[in-house]
């Protein structure tokens, strides 16, 4: 059984850093390239970033870029991204998916990031 | 990056069918046949329901289905049930491995 597993949410003061782990199993990991897609309370859903099977390409929403860095280890079988200089607006529950074909098939239970002092 | 437009919501009685757009540009929806929808029940993660346009995951009904003509894709949901009340979005590639969300729709079963 697929499952996707994110931790690392939590409180943190805006200017803070955060990191986001999505732990995968049921699936060869190392074979699907992986999504964080992010939704404010009471919004819809938000893309966040892209990594590609191996790591080497990446991409990411112009609201994040140059202070998020989505990464992984497939030998951890785990999705990472690193948040740093937070916002408020960066407040929301952040879900991993794993993509075919451009649809996100399988997501996580999601984990809550609120920025706030 | 722009967001998708989706209307804020639709409606329809059992047994009807409703169609929900997903407007975008020829730099996204237009330019790839890799549309997406997705549907969310309140306090839920998302649920793949149509991929690369019109591709239905394995355990989707048939009753949903996806088309894409020039820069609008659309998602039909043909005999409405009472359990497909839901938030609905679409996504697409956007080209050097960005992707976009629609605002989403409100589908409401009368």
């Amino acid at each position: 059984e697929v499952q996707l597993v994110e931790s690392g949410g939590g409180l943190v003061q805006p200017g803070g850093s955060l990191r986001l782990s999505c732990a995968a199993s049921g699936f060869i990991f190392s074979s699907y390239w992986m999504h964080w897609v992010r939704q404010a309370p009471g919004k819809g859903l938000v893309w966040v970033s892209r990594i590609n099977s191996d790591g080497s390409g990446t991409g990411y929403a112009d609201s994040v870029k140059g202070r998020f860095t989505i990464s992984r280890d497939n030998a951890k079988n785990t999705l990472y991204v690193q948040m740093n200089s937070l916002r408020g607006e960066d407040t929301a529950v952040y879900y991993c998916a794993r993509e075919v074909g451009g649809g996100m098939h399988y997501w996580g239970q999601g984990t809550l990031v609120t920025v706030s002092s | 990056q722009s967001a998708l437009t989706q209307p804020p919501s639709a409606s329809g009685s059992p047994g009807q069918s409703v169609t929900i757009s997903c407007t975008g540009t020829s730099s996204d929806v237009g330019g790839y046949n890799y549309v997406s929808w997705y549907q969310q029940h309140p306090g839920k993660a998302p649920k793949l329901m149509i991929f690369e346009v019109s591709k239905r995951p394995s355990g989707v009904p048939d009753r949903f289905s996806g088309s894409k003509s020039g820069n609008t894709a659309s998602l039909t949901v043909s005999g409405l049930q009472a359990e497909d009340e839901a938030d609905y979005y679409c996504s697409s590639y956007a080209g050097s491995n960005n992707f976009a969300f629609g605002g989403g729709t409100k589908l409401t079963v009368l």
